[in-house]
């Protein structure tokens, strides 16, 4: 499809295990995010992509949090020896910012992690 | 440091009336924002934006009013329909390169 997609739509993990998270943007977009989203919590920021820079990890909550994009297409989040508190719903945004563009940010549907 | 802030959780409005959602930024930097509506189960849709060179925007039946100077901005919704009944973001970012930043969210629900 022309949407964001991400993968798996639900992950159940005991807690302890490593967990990736897949996120394919539209064709084109330069820019890549990752937010969270917790039980009643607003959207939390983890992570951007823009173009050929160095990505702003400013709002990975620990070390136990990764990501990558490759070829400036796929992202990958991972997150190593899961905790209950990393229970929440997963979101990647795409965009083509631009001068004169607000860079409307286009969400995937999310994956909802729970840890056991 | 929350940067961008929605005050209001949540929000309740009769059928027909306006819908006033408020934001309030820290960052003088922003020069975007950005409203999204977020239903249950569903990643978040754009609304309407409005830059910093505007204190106003229109489209249908949504309008973004910035007041730069502090640092809040405001989203209208006339008039307001059931199915508008959903959870409101403000948005910010620097210039459109940089990261958006999301506010808490507000509930608004939509009385038949």
């Amino acid at each position: 499809g022309a949407g964001v997609s991400q993968s798996p739509s639900n992950k159940v993990t005991e807690k302890g295990k490593d967990v990736e998270l897949r996120c394919d943007p539209i064709s084109g977009h330069t820019a890549l995010y990752w937010y969270r989203q917790s039980l009643g919590q607003g959207l939390e920021f983890l992570i951007y992509f823009q173009g050929n820079s160095a990505p702003d990890k400013s709002g990975l909550p620990s070390d136990r949090f990764s990501a990558e994009r490759t070829g400036g297409s796929v992202s990958t989040l991972t997150i190593q020896r899961t905790q209950q508190e990393d229970s929440a719903v997963y979101l990647c945004a795409s965009s083509s910012p631009g001068l004169g563009n607000t860079g409307e940010l286009f969400f995937g549907e999310g994956s909802r992690l729970t840890v056991l | 440091d929350q940067q961008v802030k929605q005050n209001s959780p949540s929000l309740s409005v009769q059928e027909g009336r306006i819908s006033i959602l408020n934001c309030d930024y820290t960052n003088s930097m922003f020069d975007y924002f950005l409203w999204y509506k977020k239903y249950p189960a569903e990643g978040p849709t754009f609304l309407i934006s409005i830059s910093s060179i505007k204190d106003k925007n229109e489209d249908g039946r949504f309008t973004v009013f910035l007041n730069k100077s502090a640092k809040h901005l405001s989203l209208h919704i006339v008039p307001s329909q059931p199915g508008d009944s959903a959870v409101y973001f403000c948005a910010a970012s620097g210039t459109s390169y940089d990261k958006v930043i999301f506010g808490p969210g507000t509930s608004l629900s939509v009385i038949p």
